[in-house]
């Protein structure tokens, strides 16, 4: 079946240092989406990219979706303490698959 | 606030026992997910529902079923509870039922199993 992988498991960074996480599907996506679970909190959708090699910016957070679809990215850059929290990335196959498969998430943690 | 209504917010139980979370989705929205998460684990998907009709399974254990009433109110049940069924218990919703629509996840229900 379909599988996302994500990596790094964890990271830890100094404030101020820029964070990234990767995701990668052995399969063609039609859609990557991004969600940020604060401690204590539940998964929150930060941005959904459909197109081949699409770029998409929210203030300090870049995502990237590859040309090939398989394989997307978030970068953080100059980190705060507020950025702390665990980010998924969510595949949608499209077709007949409604349900989304999410990567085991990367764990961050920001040292002020 | 997501819209997404679970509860409880808290369950205690022991072993054997059998439990019923409930999940009302966001309002306009036909279709629901659950998911399990163990402590400091993934998202692990069990069932989506889509306007009462079972859509998509995952790792989802014979012990556990789910059902989306006509008011599209949804319910996990969990039976016959074993230690490891202890984790956080998520409800989503989406507009539709295709892999393409954000879900939008409740607060969850946190499940202890003495």
């Amino acid at each position: 079946g379909q599988q996302v992988m994500q990596i790094p498991q964890y990271q830890h960074v100094q404030e101020g240092e820029d964070f990234t996480t990767y995701c990668n599907s052995s399969t063609t996506l039609s859609n990557i989406q991004w969600y940020k679970q604060r401690p204590g909190g539940h998964p929150v959708f930060l941005i959904q990219l459909v197109k081949s090699g699409e770029v998409k910016k929210q203030k300090r957070l870049t995502f990237q979706f590859g040309e090939a679809k398989k394989n997307s990215s978030l970068h953080i850059t100059a980190t705060q303490t507020t950025d702390v929290g665990t980010y998924f990335c969510a595949g949608g196959y499209g077709g007949s698959q409604g349900n989304l498969i999410f990567g085991k998430g990367t764990k961050l943690s920001v040292k002020p | 606030d997501s819209g997404v209504t679970q509860t409880p917010k808290h369950l205690i139980t022991a072993t054997g026992q059998r439990v019923t979370l409930r999940c009302s989705p966001r309002s306009g929205d036909l279709s629901v997910y659950w998911y399990q998460q163990s402590l400091d684990q993934g998202l692990q998907f069990l069932i989506q529902y889509y306007n009462g009709e079972e859509r998509a399974k995952g790792n989802i254990l014979e012990r556990f079923s789910a059902q989306q009433f006509p008011d599209l109110h949804s319910e996990l049940n969990l039976s016959s509870l074993e230690l490891g069924d202890s984790a956080l218990y998520f409800c989503a919703s989406s507009k539709e039922d295709r892999g393409n629509q954000p879900q939008h996840f409740g607060d969850g229900t946190r499940l202890s199993i003495l």
